[in-house]
């Protein structure tokens, strides 16, 4: 059975900390998404990442993609209230297209 | 572009009754796929429609059922209500009935049962 998990769970931090979220797995999968969700609201999109390794920058977050791609972390620089969320990672349910598998996310809240 | 809208936003049903909700997907979108989420948890994979047929189903009763209309609109019904079904239940938009591009949420179902 393919798992995510992702920790830690909670997290609160004062504005300007850095943090980094992870999201790990026994399983390969061929790509990852990151998504971020708001109190009443549906999950949106911020990254996906595809090759084993893979960086990616979206202003102060950055994604990477384990080599294995078994794994992924976001890290967010000078985090700020606005950061604050639900972030869930994502990966592809094998043998089964176009469904996702979630993580059980992990809680921002950044203090200002 | 109008994105992926849900209605009701809110519902309170007792034990046992039936439910129906339903979820508009992103021009462009041909492929609609649910989520149960509980309070602090990911989403949970119902099943996803793709040109109006189940096209794959997660490890949900069958008493979660669905449907997709030529226009690509969805519903998810579910009969005989337990307390557990209490959750927010997540629409996706894609398009192709693969996940590539990204989903496109919808803000939710808050499903209460009591």
């Amino acid at each position: 059975t393919q798992l995510l998990e992702q920790s830690p769970q909670f997290l609160s931090i004062q504005e300007g900390e850095n943090l980094t979220v992870y999201c790990n797995s026994s399983s390969v999968f061929s790509s990852l998404q990151w998504y971020r969700q708001e109190p009443g609201e549906g999950p949106v999109l911020l990254v996906t990442v595809v090759t084993g390794g893979e960086v990616k920058k979206l202003k102060r977050l950055t994604f990477q993609f384990g080599d294995a791609r078994k794994d992924s972390s976001l890290h967010i620089t000078a985090a700020q209230p606005g950061d604050t969320g639900l972030y869930l990672c994502a990966g592809p349910i094998r043998g089964n297209t176009g469904k996702l598998i979630f993580g059980q996310g992990t809680t921002l809240q950044v203090k200002p | 572009e109008t994105g992926v809208t849900q209605s009701p936003t809110h519902l309170i049903k007792t034990r046992g009754q039936q439910v129906t909700l339903r979820c508009s997907s992103q021009s462009g979108h041909n492929t609609v796929s649910w989520y149960q989420q509980a309070l602090g948890q990911g989403p949970q994979f119902i099943f996803q429609y793709y040109r109006e047929e189940e096209n794959g189903r997660g490890n949900f009763p069958p008493r979660f059922s669905g449907l997709q209309f030529p226009n690509y609109s969805s519903e998810l019904n579910v009969n005989a209500l337990e307390l557990d079904d209490s959750a927010l239940y997540l629409c996706a938009s894609s398009f192709g009935g693969g996940w590539n591009y990204g989903y496109t949420f919808g803000s939710g179902t808050r499903l209460t049962v009591v």
